[in-house]
C-alpha cells in the first residue's frame, strides 16, 4: 500500500515570508495526488489536486501554488504569506484506476504569524 | 450536485456502550462512501468503504457502517465503544465525475471513561 510522507511537521513563518511543503509517495506510481487544508480542526478544503507530472487543477483561488516536478512529489508553495493561511495541511494521494481510496500522510501544522 | 452531511457536531458516549456517527448523502448514481478517522494533530486515517455488496461493511479497529439505501444513510457504528476511540470522524462520497473526495464537517467522538 502507498505511505504518503511530508515534513516539515511544524512550520512558525512570519507574515509576507515564503512557503514550500513537500509531499512525497512511496508504493505506488502515477497517483493523483491532493492538497487539502484543515482550519480550526474540522472540515477539509480542498486546495489542489494533480492527476500527473506538471498538472495541477486549482480548487481555490488563493495566494498559494501548487506543482508537481515528479511522479511521486507534490509541492505545496507561496510567495507572500499572508495570516489567514494559517493552518493543518494534508497530502493525500490515490492510485490511478478504479481504487477510490485516498490515504494521508500526517500534515503540516503551519502558524503564520 | 453530490453532497454528504454529518448532522452531529459532536457525539459523547460512555465506554464500553455501542457508538454510532451519523452520515447521509446526496448522489446521482451509485454511491461510492467512505469513513475516515483523525486523531488530534495528526493525518485522517481509512477506516472502511462502501462500493457495492453486503449493506454492512466491516472496517478497521471494530468499526463498521451500515449502508442505507432507501435512507441514503452511512453510519459508522461500533458495538463496545473504548475511550481511544476519540477522535474526529469524518464521512465522505466520491464525486462520481472525477473521483474526488466530497467530505462532512466532521463529527467529534467523545468516549467518557
Amino acid at each position: 500500500s502507498q505511505t504518503i510522507h511530508q515534513w516539515p511537521a511544524t512550520l512558525v513563518q512570519p507574515v509576507g515570508s515564503p512557503l514550500s511543503l513537500e509531499c512525497t509517495v512511496e508504493g505506488t506510481s502515477n497517483p493523483n495526488l491532493y492538497w487539502y487544508r484543515q482550519a480550526a480542526g474540522r472540515g477539509l478544503q480542498l486546495l489542489f489536486y494533480s492527476v500527473g507530472i506538471g498538472q495541477i487543477s486549482s480548487e481555490v483561488p488563493q495566494n498559494l501554488s501548487a506543482s508537481r516536478p515528479q511522479d511521486r512529489q507534490f509541492i505545496l508553495s507561496s510567495k507572500k504569506l499572508l495570516l489567514s493561511d494559517s493552518g493543518f495541511y494534508l497530502c493525500a494521494g490515490r492510485t490511478s484506476g478504479y481504487t477510490d481510496t485516498q490515504y494521508f500522510g500526517p500534515g503540516t501544522r503551519l502558524t503564520v504569524l | 450536485a453530490q453532497s454528504v452531511a454529518q448532522p452531529e457536531d459532536q457525539v459523547n458516549v460512555a465506554e464500553g456502550n455501542p457508538l454510532t456517527v451519523k452520515c447521509t448523502y446526496s448522489v446521482s448514481g451509485n454511491p461510492y462512501l467512505f469513513w475516515y478517522v483523525q486523531y488530534p494533530n495528526r493525518g485522517l486515517q481509512f477506516l472502511l468503504k462502501y462500493i457495492t455488496g453486503d449493506n454492512l461493511v466491516k472496517g478497521s479497529y471494530g468499526f463498521e457502517a451500515e449502508f442505507n439505501k432507501s435512507q441514503t444513510s452511512f453510519h459508522l457504528k461500533k458495538p463496545s465503544a473504548l475511550v481511544s476511540d476519540s477522535a474526529l470522524y469524518f464521512c465522505a462520497v466520491r464525486d462520481g465525475s472525477n473521483y474526488q473526495l466530497i467530505w462532512g464537517a466532521g463529527t467529534k467522538l467523545i468516549i467518557k471513561p
